[in-house]
């Protein structure tokens, strides 16, 4: 069957370090999305792995290993507006149209 | 301002009632979705529409009728829903149908 597994709810500290896993279980795979949702806001697009290794963007990271099936966003310098719900979504449909498989969210509450 | 605009973004209805949700996209993308999101839960996909033509419908109830008049116009009409359709349902839209998805803000849906 199809998973997506994160954790979900996590905590941190106003400019730590906070790493977000994902582990999925899908029949195909096509590249890795991570989404940012504040509450009562859209998901906005955060970054995209469809090769192994990091992806930098700013203070945000995202690493894949498709050997293991895991992903994770790695946060920096946390803000307090970085305090929303982060999804990730596996696409399993390799060189089809764009089915995205969405985990649960993790709910990050950031404090000061 | 995401580029995609839902309309509206609250909406209260009875099980007899019918009803629109509709989704513009000023962004001219070629692609417009359908996705639910109940508490606690993934985000489900529910229609896909590829230049106007529906290429997916993800086993979703009849109750949930997609119309899709052209590339920057989605709507879902409603009718005879039950309590547990009440949700979130967002529209989005991409480039291609592979690139990464645009968000609207969601219609929150409660059924009575």
């Amino acid at each position: 069957g199809q998973n997506i597994d994160q954790p979900t709810e996590m905590t941190a500290t106003e400019g730590a370090i906070v790493q977000i896993n994902c582990t999925y279980q899908t029949s195909g795979f096509n590249g890795l999305f991570w989404y940012q949702q504040h509450a009562g806001e859209a998901p906005t697009f955060l970054s995209y792995n469809v090769l192994d290794g990091l992806e930098e963007k700013g203070r945000f990271s995202s690493f894949l290993s498709r050997s293991k099936g895991y992903s994770y966003l790695l946060l920096k310098e946390l803000q307090m507006k970085d305090s929303a719900s982060y999804l990730c979504a596996v696409r399993d449909s390799p060189g089809g149209y764009n089915k995205l498989i969405f985990g649960a969210g993790t709910r990050l509450a950031v404090h000061p | 301002e995401t580029g995609v605009t839902q309309t509206p973004r609250h909406l209260v209805m009875g099980m007899t009632n019918k009803k629109s949700l509709k989704c513009e996209q000023h962004l001219g993308h070629n692609a417009m979705y359908w996705y639910k999101q109940s508490a606690k839960k993934p985000l489900e996909l529910m229609f896909v529409y590829n230049f106007k033509e529906q290429t997916e419908n993800n086993s979703v109830p009849s109750r949930f009728s997609p119309e899709c008049p052209n590339s920057s116009h989605l709507f879902l009409h409603l009718h005879t829903l039950q309590p547990e359709d009440s949700a979130l349902y967002l529209c989005a839209s991409s480039q291609e149908i592979e690139g990464p998805l645009h968000f609207g803000n969601g219609t929150r849906l409660t059924v009575t």
